[in-house]
Formats: C-alpha cells, structure tokens, sequence
C-alpha cells in the first residue's frame, strides 16, 4: 500500500493563480481531511469528508474548495491565491468502520509546501 | 483558536533522559491522540487514549489523561537521538457524529543532545 500521497511536493504560484492540490489514499478510508501547517500555529483544519459525496469546512475554510467524489481521491483547490496561503499542506485519511471515525488513527502525507508570491 | 496547547514549546534534553510534554484541551473529548513529526515530514501516530482511559503505553511511551484537568501528558523514556521531533495531540472535542473533526495542538519542539 502507498498510503496517502500527495501531488506536487512543492509548488510556487503568483497571486491570483488557481490550482489544485492532489491527495490520494489506497487504504480504502471513508474520513479524508486537508489541513495547514504555518509556523507557531499547529495544525488548522481546512476541510474533511466523511465519505464520498460529503464535505464540510474545518477552521480555516476561506479562499479553498473540496470535492469527495471518490473514496480515493479528495482534491484541494485555491481558487484564487494569495500570499497569505502560503504554508505546507497535509492531507490526512482515517478508517471509520461502523463507529466513531475519530477512534483510529490518522496517516498523513508527506505534505505539499506552497509559495505565493 | 486551537483546541490544544503543548507544553513547553520547545525541550532539549541529554540522551538517555526522559522527556514529558503536556498538552491542554478546552472541551470534552472522546478520545485524545498524539502524533510525532520528523522536520519536513508528515505526522505519524504514536498512541490514542480514550477518555475513560488514565494510562496507557506502548513502547518506551507513557500517556495520561485527566479529563477532570482536561490535561494529557507524553513520557518518553530513555530518549535517543532519533527522538528528537515535534510531537502534537489531537483531539475530536467539539466533534459530534457527522460533523467529526480531529483538531491538534500547537506542538512541543523536543531535541535529544547526545
């Protein structure tokens, strides 16, 4: 199994560019999530999903999309960049089961490190 | 704001010390997790301890909980030089069924000087 991987590794956008962060898991999870690293400030959630078809907003929502419309794959999108998105980026995927998803363990990715300028 | 806050910051200690970080959460929680982070890594899993839970280990890994202080604690025991990471909890407080969020803390800088 790869896990969770993420595309690119590293990306460098003007302000104003869109683009899309990829995130994929092989571990057949239903609870996927993308979340920020700046420094000082942790980890802050962006989005999650509980399942494909179902995404919700985390603690830092503005100027990002998601969509779930497969198990495997939860996209992240900057609509419209700006420096203050510059960060690294974890994508993370859970196994749910019948009870509650937040009782097992989270695997992340490598993370992908954004620079706007 | 964040859910949790590790303490202290940031710790140096000599190889073969023991380490302990401590995190604070402010609403109740079903479980607690904490997770290491090797610089310019992602986060790996160390251990989950659920809130009828006060002790739990795994390995050279120690982990309390007092959900009457809403307070956690991480022992490393012997520490060796590839310790030396950021460690974070996490909690799902403030989560509910269908609205689960795991939300972490603001890491503790650990550094084992050998």
């Amino acid at each position: 199994n790869a896990g969770v991987t993420q595309t690119p590794k590293f990306q460098v956008l003007k302000t104003g560019q869109s683009m899309t962060l990829q995130c994929a898991q092989d571990m057949n999870h239903e609870y996927m999530s993308w979340y920020r690293q700046d420094p000082g400030m942790g980890l802050r959630l962006i989005h999650y999903s509980v399942g494909a078809g179902i995404t919700d907003q985390g603690e830092v929502p503005n100027g990002y999309n998601v969509s779930r419309s497969t198990t495997e794959d939860f996209p992240l999108r900057l609509l419209s960049a700006a420096p203050s998105q510059t960060s690294v980026y974890f994508c993370a995927s859970s196994y749910s089961g019948h009870g509650r998803i937040l009782n097992t363990e989270a695997f992340f990715g490598q993370g992908t490190r954004l620079t706007v300028v | 704001s964040q859910q949790g806050e590790e303490d202290p910051q940031a710790l140096s200690i000599q190889e073969g010390e023991n380490a302990t970080m401590n995190c604070s959460y402010k609403t109740s929680i079903n479980n607690l997790q904490w997770y290491r982070q090797n610089s310019g890594r992602g986060l790996v899993h160390l251990i989950l301890i659920r809130s009828n839970e006060r002790e739990k280990h795994s390995g050279r890994l120690r982990v309390t909980l007092d959900t009457s202080k809403k307070s956690s604690s991480l022992l490393i025991t012997a520490s060796r030089a590839a310790d030396t990471a950021s460690y974070f909890c996490a909690t799902d407080a403030g989560s509910n069924f269908g609205n689960e969020k795991l939300t972490f803390g603001t890491g503790t800088r650990l550094t084992i000087i050998p």
